[in-house]
Order: C-alpha cells, then structure tokens, then sequence
C-alpha cells in the first residue's frame, strides 16, 4: 500500500537553529499538508500545498515557517529559527482529487532544546 | 468556525466488551467525516471515512455512523482486544478556506484490560 513517509523520525535542535523537515508524499497525489501536534493537545492544520504554491496556511504558519517541493518527490517544512514552543510533532499528509485517499505520514518529533 | 469535539476523553474496558466513542461536530456542512487510530508517539492511520451520503461504513469490527443534521459520528467497536489500545480521532474536512484541511477532534484514549 502506498505510503507518506517522512524524515526523520526524531530531531534535536538548539532554540534558535533552523530545521528542515522531510517528506515525500504519495507520487500520484496532487495535495500536500503538513499538520503538527503538541504533546497533549489536538493536531492543528499548518499549510497545504497544490500546483506548487500554498493554498491555505493557519495563523501558526508565520514568517518562521516555509514549504518547498524542490523536486517531483520531495515536500519540505522549513522553520528558520526555532522556539521552544515548535517542539511537537509534525505530521505530513498527501491526498489526490477528491480527497478520498487522505494519507499521513508517521510523523517527525521536534524537539528544541 | 468548524469545532470538533469527541467524549469520552479516555475509556478503559475489559477485552471483549463492545464500545462506542462519540465526535460532534458544530457545523453540518461537510461532505465527509474520517476516523483515525493514533498509537501512542506514531502517526495518525485512516480507519474509516464516511461520505456525507452515507450513514454508515464498516471496517472489521469497526462500524462507524455519520448523523449529520444532528451533528455526530460514533465509532462501535466490537469484541474489543488489547491491540485495539490506541487514541482515537475523527477528523472533518473543513472548506472555510481554499482547501481539503481537516479540522481534529480532541480524541479518546482507549485502554482494553486483557
């Protein structure tokens, strides 16, 4: 069965430091979201990403934060100078036309320190 | 502004016993409604997704059913085992805005004693 798969599982980082998160959707999908989760609270949409631009971001999606489809596989999430605050999981999801096939990824766990 | 919201928040029950977990929605204008397992630290895997035509899917033992005029879902569980421990999450797309995001409830927390 196809699969969103992100990298990497479990990342590290120093307050202030830039991460880049990895995923790479599903090949025939045309959607692409990244959603993240705080330890305890609700998964909250981020962004979603169609025809090569944002199509939608949340009011958590400031200047910090960016996304990227650098090549036909890859979807990235850039947070340029982390807080203490972005320490969650981040869930990449991809779906087609129609939104039947909604798919995650196993998630990435951020933790700033 | 769509609001999800799911009750319980965490259930414990013996293995075999049949359980439903509640989602309620605020705004009934949505063409479908998904159910997620969440293992505890992992991603979010789809179990059921039910269009807004339907009012019921079935998976296994899972059947989920969609009111939407009363805006709810309920997931039914039968025979519950101790694999079945896991949070649970129902999801709704929410077309506010320009696209297929998914607004999450709260989720419930299921235990299932062996």
């Amino acid at each position: 069965e196809p699969e969103v798969t992100q990298t990497p599982s479990h990342q590290v980082t120093q307050m202030g430091q830039e991460v880049i998160l990895r995923c790479v959707p599903i090949s025939n999908h045309l959607y692409f979201y990244w959603y993240r989760q705080i330890l305890g609270q609700k998964v909250e949409f981020l962004v979603s990403f169609y025809n090569n631009e944002i199509s939608e971001k949340s009011e958590i999606f400031d200047d910090q934060f960016s996304v990227e489809r650098p090549d036909g596989s890859n979807f990235t999430l850039k947070i340029r100078s982390t807080k203490l605050e972005d320490s969650a999981m981040y869930f990449c999801a991809s779906s087609s036309e129609g939104h039947l096939d909604y798919t995650f990824g196993s998630g990435t766990r951020l933790t700033v320190v | 502004k769509q609001e999800v919201t799911q009750i319980p928040a965490a259930l414990s029950v013996p293995e075999g016993e049949n359980l439903v977990l509640n989602c309620s929605f605020t705004d009934s204008a949505i063409y479908n409604l998904q159910w997620f397992r969440q293992d505890p630290g992992k991603g979010l895997t789809s179990l059921l997704l039910i269009q807004s035509s339907q009012r019921e899917q079935t998976s296994g033992r899972l059947n989920a059913s969609l009111d939407k005029s009363s805006g709810r879902s309920t997931l039914y569980i039968a025979a519950s085992q101790p694999g079945d421990s896991a949070t649970y999450l129902c999801a709704v797309p929410w077309e506010g805005g320009a696209t297929n995001k998914l607004i999450f409830g709260t989720g419930t927390l299921l235990a299932v004693q062996p």
